[in-house]
């Protein structure tokens, strides 16, 4: 069936260190992917998402590009922020499904440290 | 400001008993899910509903009831026959449009015991 692998965290990072989480989903067909932060306490946020191969997700600083050769969507930052430190979730929508269910990793704590 | 509002944030039950999580949404979306979010597993979809008064099952349905009588409100029974209902539970909501973006609510932590 459809899944993502995360990298396990917790990652930590030094400010302004450069960033990445690891992504791979297994899937049949093209899936949308997608990227959710969620801070401590709250509901996720979506970050960026890609819907075909080849493209580039983008927000906030934050970058992922859909890989479908390698099948990844793995996520970037130049450099970090303390306010960045929250827990990621890589996520793919079910190919050729006529609804947005997601299915999502387990998700990657980033901790920043000043 | 449009979004979901689950309530309570935090509610505590004895084991055995039926409860209930509301979730409300104003933001004209279709369709509706419940996920549940436990320590390394990531979030495991419970229930959706992509239209008032149709409803499908989820991953993890067994336990849970839902009902969408109004396109606003989705609420979440976790029932006694719930093996392991202490979870965090989040409700989200989407336009319905293919790879629309889900937009969620701030949780309820619910305890049983």
């Amino acid at each position: 069936g459809n899944s993502v692998t995360q990298m396990e965290g917790p990652v930590t990072l030094s400010e302004e260190a450069f960033l990445t989480i690891n992504c791979t989903y297994t899937a049949t067909g093209y899936p949308s992917l997608f990227w959710y932060v969620q801070y401590p306490g709250e509901g996720l946020q979506l970050l960026l998402k890609a819907t075909k191969a080849d493209d580039k997700g983008s927000n906030k600083g934050f970058e992922a590009t859909y890989r479908k050769e390698t099948t990844s969507f793995h996520l970037e930052k130049g450099s970090v922020q303390v306010s960045d430190s929250a827990v990621y979730f890589c996520a793919l929508s079910e190919p050729g499904g006529a609804t947005n269910k997601l299915i999502f990793g387990t998700g990657t704590l980033l901790a920043v440290q000043p | 400001d449009g979004g979901i509002t689950q309530s309570p944030k935090y509610l505590f039950r004895k084991e055995g008993q039926n409860v209930t999580l509301s979730c409300e949404q104003n933001l004209n979306h279709d369709a509706m899910y419940w996920y549940r979010q436990d320590p390394g597993q990531g979030l495991r979809l419970i229930y959706y509903s992509q239209i008032v008064n149709d409803f499908q099952k989820g991953d993890i349905a067994e336990g849970y009831s839902v009902s969408r009588e109004k396109k606003e409100s989705f609420p979440l029974t976790v029932t006694s026959a719930q093996k392991n209902p202490t979870a965090f539970y989040l409700c989200a909501s989407s336009a319905g449009v293919l790879n629309s973006p889900l937009h969620f609510g701030n949780g309820t932590r619910l305890t049983v015991t």
